[in-house]
């Protein structure tokens, strides 16, 4: 079956230091992979998507890479602040049969800390 | 534009009760989904439309549940009879383009007591 997995352990970094969390996937095959942040309370929001072919993404200070041979995704926060405090999520194109309807990972919590 | 509206924010009803919630897309998108997430699951893909038409629903969980989308502009997910174990926050969606992503609604809590 279809797995996204990503680290259920919070993320507990200082401020300022650089984020780094993990998004592993089995049995897809994905020409697309989306990251979106969900704050408490609300709906899931756009970060980045980055194709198979370009490897490395960045966005401000936002960095995500695609490694379609480890079949993992890498999404980076450089000089993070206490804003960045949120669950970061994961998403891959279900099927080619279902359009471009995504599942989600779990998500990851990060914590800045001043 | 005032982004994916959604109706109800809350609602609290008691088993067996009919439920149902409400989703008002962005104009322009031709793309809508409706999710559920708990705890435990995570954000699940319940159905799929793409120019009102369901697309995929196979993660609807059974037949107590039936979503509609008469326009593009209006949306429903109906659960009758509800249960206990539907409670959760569900999430409607819109999109126009896979390279802008999703733009989600701020979600209905559902409980069922």
């Amino acid at each position: 079956s279809q797995k996204i997995e990503q680290n259920s352990e919070a993320l507990n970094i200082q401020e300022g230091k650089t984020a780094t969390l993990t998004c592993n996937y089995t049995n897809y095959s994905p020409a697309y992979l989306q990251w979106y942040r969900q704050d408490p309370g609300r709906g899931p929001v756009f970060l980045l998507l980055i194709r198979e072919n370009e490897k490395e993404k960045r966005k401000e200070r936002l960095k995500v890479t695609f490694d379609t041979t480890l079949k993992q995704s890498l999404f980076h926060i450089t000089a993070s602040q206490p804003a960045d405090s949120a669950t970061y999520l994961c998403a891959l194109e279900k099927n080619s049969n279902s359009g471009y309807a995504l599942n989600f990972g779990k998500g990851t919590s990060l914590l800045v800390t001043p | 534009d005032a982004g994916v509206i959604q109706s109800p924010r809350h609602e609290v009803t008691e088993m067996g009760q009919e439920v149902t919630l409400r989703c008002k897309p962005i104009s322009g998108h031709n793309s809508l989904f409706w999710y559920r997430q708990t705890m435990m699951r995570g954000l699940e893909l319940l159905i799929y439309f793409n120019n009102n038409v369901p697309i995929d629903d196979s993660g609807m969980p059974e037949d107590r549940f039936s979503a509609k989308m008469p326009n593009a502009s209006f949306s429903t997910l109906k659960i009758q009879p509800s249960e206990p174990r539907d409670s959760a926050v569900y999430f409607c969606a819109s999109s126009f383009e896979r390279l802008y992503g999703y733009t989600f609604g701020s979600g209905t809590r559902l409980t069922v007591v």
